[in-house]
């Protein structure tokens, strides 16, 4: 089957650095997303992954390890803009396309 | 450039009835994907378009169907709605074959009453 795991909520402090893990479980892989959402928005990509290893991207970088089904989400020097829920993604590669299998979603939740 | 269009935005229906959502993909973006995010489930997959063609299909009953037009517009329809129909309707683009990256539209609140 297919299956996405991640904390359903975490908080932090202005300034901070928070991880949000996310493990996976399908049938194929083709790669890996975390997308952010804001309360009343639609989901904004953030970062992708296929290959082992960190992707940084400014205040935000993204690890995966394939052989785990593991996944984090590094935000760093945390911002009250940051509160918003963090959803990860897994691309399955037995089906066609572009469908995104979705975790339900970490709320992070910064405070000053 | 304009980002993904949704439209309408909001819509209140009754069990029962039928409904049909529309999407604009951005310019140039083939694929398009549809998807139904309520809080007890989170985001899932409905199905997905590439040049007026089903790609891919989720796990839902077959009161959900969708098109895709030449112009990469898409619409899904759902007939018979039931109060469980009530979610926030998302639609996604992307460039088609192997893009990384879906940029999702504004979402229609669908509520069932």
């Amino acid at each position: 089957g297919q299956n996405i795991d991640q904390p359903t909520e975490m908080t932090a402090t202005e300034g901070a650095i928070v991880q949000i893990n996310c493990t996976y479980q399908t049938s194929g892989f083709n790669g890996l997303f975390w997308y952010q959402q804001h309360a009343g928005e639609a989901p904004t990509f953030l970062s992708y992954n296929v290959l082992d290893g960190l992707e940084e991207k400014g205040r935000f970088s993204s690890f995966l390890s394939r052989s785990k089904g593991y996944s984090y989400l590094l935000l760093k020097e945390l911002q009250m803009k940051d509160s918003a829920s963090y959803l990860c993604a897994v691309r399955d590669q037995t089906q066609a396309g572009t469908a995104l299998i979705f975790g339900k979603g970490t709320t992070l939740s910064v405070s000053s | 450039k304009a980002g993904v269009t949704q439209t309408p935005r909001y819509l209140i229906k009754t069990r029962g009835q039928q409904v049909t959502l529309s999407c604009s993909p951005i310019s140039g973006h083939r694929s398009v994907s549809w998807y139904q995010q309520t809080p007890g489930q989170g985001l899932q997959f409905l199905f997905e378009y590439f040049s007026e063609t089903q790609r891919n299909k989720g796990n839902f009953p077959g009161r959900f169907s969708g098109r895709q037009f030449s112009n990469s517009r898409s619409e899904m329809n759902v007939s018979t709605l039931e109060l469980g129909d009530s979610a926030l309707y998302l639609c996604a683009s992307s460039l088609g074959e192997s893009s990384n990256e879906q940029f999702f539209g504004p979402g229609t609140r669908l509520t069932v009453l």
